[in-house]
This record gives C-alpha cells, sequence and structure tokens, in this order.
C-alpha cells in the first residue's frame, strides 16, 4: 500500500535559517509528487509538484525540493525562513491513490 | 476565477441533527473529494466521486453522506450517526484521479456540535 512518511511532527527554525523538511514515499515506480502548505483554518496550497521532468523543482515562496529515487525522498527545503512560513506542510503522493503524509508544523523563531 | 467554494465557514450543530456542507467548484473538474482534519490526525478521506451521479466511499465513511447531481457540487451531509462530528471539513478537486495533476483545496469548513 502506498504511505507517505514526513520526520518530524513538529520543526523549529530561527528566522532566516535553512527550512527542511523531509518526506519519504513508498511507491515501488516513481509516482507524483506533491508539496502543499496549510495555514490556520484555511484549506491546503499546492507549493510544487513533482511529475518526473525535473528532480529538483521550484515552488512559490521560495520553496524547491528534489526528488531522489535511490532514497525514495522528496524533502522540501528554503534556504532563508522568513516569519510568514510558520505553517503546517503535506507532502503528498498520487499513483493509483492520492496519500497525504501526516504533516509537518513549522515554526518559525524571531 | 476559478475555485472550490465551501460554505459555510463555521457551523454549529446540536446533537442529533443532520447538517449540510456545501462544496462547488467551476474549474470543470471531474473528481472531487471529502476529506476530515483532525488536530494531529493529518487528512482522512470520507468519500469521492469521479464523475457525476457516482461516488465511493473512503476512509472514515459512516456517518456521512454525499450526493453528485451535478459536476460543480458535492455536498456532504453529516448525519446523526457520525458520533464525534466536530472537525474542520476539507472539499477538494481534481481534473482526473491518478494523473499528477494534484488537487485544488477549498478553505474548508469548521464543523462544532454544542
Amino acid at each position: 500500500a502506498q504511505s507517505v512518511t514526513q520526520l518530524g511532527s513538529h520543526v523549529s527554525v530561527s528566522e532566516g535559517a535553512l527550512v527542511l523538511l523531509r518526506c519519504n514515499y513508498s511507491s515501488s515506480v516513481p509516482p507524483y509528487l506533491f508539496w502543499y502548505v496549510q495555514y490556520p483554518n484555511q484549506g491546503l496550497q499546492l507549493l510544487l509538484k513533482y511529475t518526473s521532468a525535473a528532480t529538483l523543482v521550484k515552488g512559490i515562496n521560495g520553496f524547491e525540493a528534489e526528488f531522489k529515487k535511490s532514497e525514495t525522498s522528496f524533502h522540501l527545503t528554503k534556504p532563508s525562513a522568513h516569519m510568514s512560513d510558520a505553517a503546517e506542510y503535506f507532502c503528498a503522493e498520487e499513483g493509483q491513490n492520492f496519500v497525504f503524509g501526516p504533516g509537518t508544523r513549522l515554526s518559525v523563531l524571531p | 476565477d476559478g475555485g472550490i467554494t465551501q460554505s459555510p465557514k463555521y457551523l454549529f450543530r446540536k446533537e442529533g441533527q443532520n447538517v449540510t456542507l456545501s462544496c462547488e467548484q467551476n474549474l470543470n473538474h471531474d473528481a472531487m473529494y471529502w476529506y476530515r482534519q483532525d488536530p494531529g490526525q493529518g487528512l482522512r478521506l470520507i468519500y469521492y466521486s469521479q464523475i457525476v451521479n457516482d461516488f465511493q466511499k473512503g476512509d472514515i465513511a459512516e456517518g456521512y453522506s454525499v450526493s453528485r447531481e451535478k459536476k460543480e457540487s458535492f455536498p456532504l451531509t453529516v448525519t446523526s450517526a457520525q458520533k464525534n462530528p466536530t472537525a474542520f471539513y476539507l472539499c477538494a478537486s481534481s481534473p482526473k484521479q491518478g494523473q499528477g495533476y494534484g488537487y485544488t483545496f477549498g478553505s474548508g469548513t469548521r464543523l462544532t456540535v454544542v
């Protein structure tokens, strides 16, 4: 069965520091992969998606993610955190089904 | 602009009542989905529909019902059989399942039992 894991339910970084949110997928064939962001009491907004065109995917708000087949990973990064990045982040995989990871709450400290 | 509209934003239900959450999209998407979100439990699929007049149960369908009479609309009814309905409900849509389009989400409805 498909599954998506996100290491760390809560990540804290200082403003200006590197953001790294980890995601591992389970599919044995390269799936479609997504990162979504959710601000409090709002729906999910697409940050970026991987559809096999390029392994390094750039998204909105300065985020990017790299697809690594050998590690079955799709980690999300941003070079410099901003206070407005504080939110919940979900990794998702689309194969036969659409599967969300459990989410990682990002806190940005001043 | 195209998008998904969920209404109302906040909803209060008395115990034993049925309530209906609205979800409308003008994206011309074939597939629509309902998720429930509880603190610390991520997103759980309630029902989904890949085409008009057809829908399937998700992981937690008990106590819920849906209809898909129009492509644009996928209302969710929370029945009195749902024992713990207080949660944040999200509606989503996609052009087609399994083709890498991803989902577009509405802004959610927060349901509280009073």
